[in-house]
């Protein structure tokens, strides 16, 4: 059973646009949350992280949300660039223990 | 630091084969990671380590996979028998702490694994 949900297996953004990647998961002890990027032949790097207390997190063009009520997180890229291209992982965690990754969700910029 | 290293990148076996992956930790690390990406499942947690002990090995699919930390800078994840169901993307990731705290995990480049 997936405890982390991305239910877009991909996406397609023209460059400048806001991109918006989502995220739902179902255990509500979950209490930090992350997005990972990756990119081809390379290992996920980590993006950005939020935790529970927090309903916004901001790091230049990279914002994510957290809405603990409907159990949702999302990440906005604003504006996108041809270089986020990748694939993008959000994962949780319940306190001090280990990350549940979602399936992941690709984005295309589209020049 | 180089970041996480792993080896080989790619695998190519044949069913019935033993495979070996290794993976060196950065330094200073206290926890180490075996994932399992697949395209249904995801990134998979196998088992992780801290301080060179396994701590929850739940994620490891069955008996036919086992880990190993001999020290703080060495790990290996062997599969023996291995099955084409086994092809997938493994990776090794190492992290100062648990998430939670505020720490995050650096992931390997991955070995990327057939079985014909």
């Amino acid at each position: 059973d997936q405890q982390v949900k991305q239910n877009s297996p991909s996406l397609s953004v023209q460059e400048g646009r806001i991109s918006i990647l989502n995220c739902d998961y179902t255990n509500s002890m979950f209490d930090y949350f992350l997005w990972y990027k990756k990119y081809p032949a390379e290992g996920p790097t980590f993006l950005i992280s939020i935790s529970s207390i927090k309903d916004k997190n901001e790091d230049g063009r990279f914002t994510v949300f957290l809405n603990k009520s409907a159990k949702h997180l999302s990440l906005h890229i604003v504006p996108s660039q041809p270089g986020d291209s990748a694939v993008y992982f959000c994962a949780a965690a319940p306190g001090t223990y280990k990350y549940i990754f979602g399936t992941g969700t690709r984005l295309k910029v589209l020049a | 630091d180089a970041g996480v290293i792993q080896s080989p990148r790619h695998e190519v076996t044949e069913m019935g084969q033993e495979v070996t992956l290794r993976c060196k930790p950065i330094s200073g690390h206290d926890y180490l990671f075996w994932y399992r990406q697949t395209m249904m499942r995801g990134l998979e947690l196998l088992i992780y380590f801290n301080n060179n002990v396994p701590i929850d090995d739940s994620g490891m699919p069955e008996d036919r996979f086992s880990a190993k930390m001999p020290n703080a800078s060495f790990s290996t994840l062997k599969i023996q028998p291995s099955e084409p169901r086994d092809s997938a993307v493994y990776f090794c990731a190492s992290s100062f702490g648990l998430a939670g705290g505020g720490e995050t995990q650096y992931f390997g480049p991955g070995t990327r694994l057939l079985v014909l």
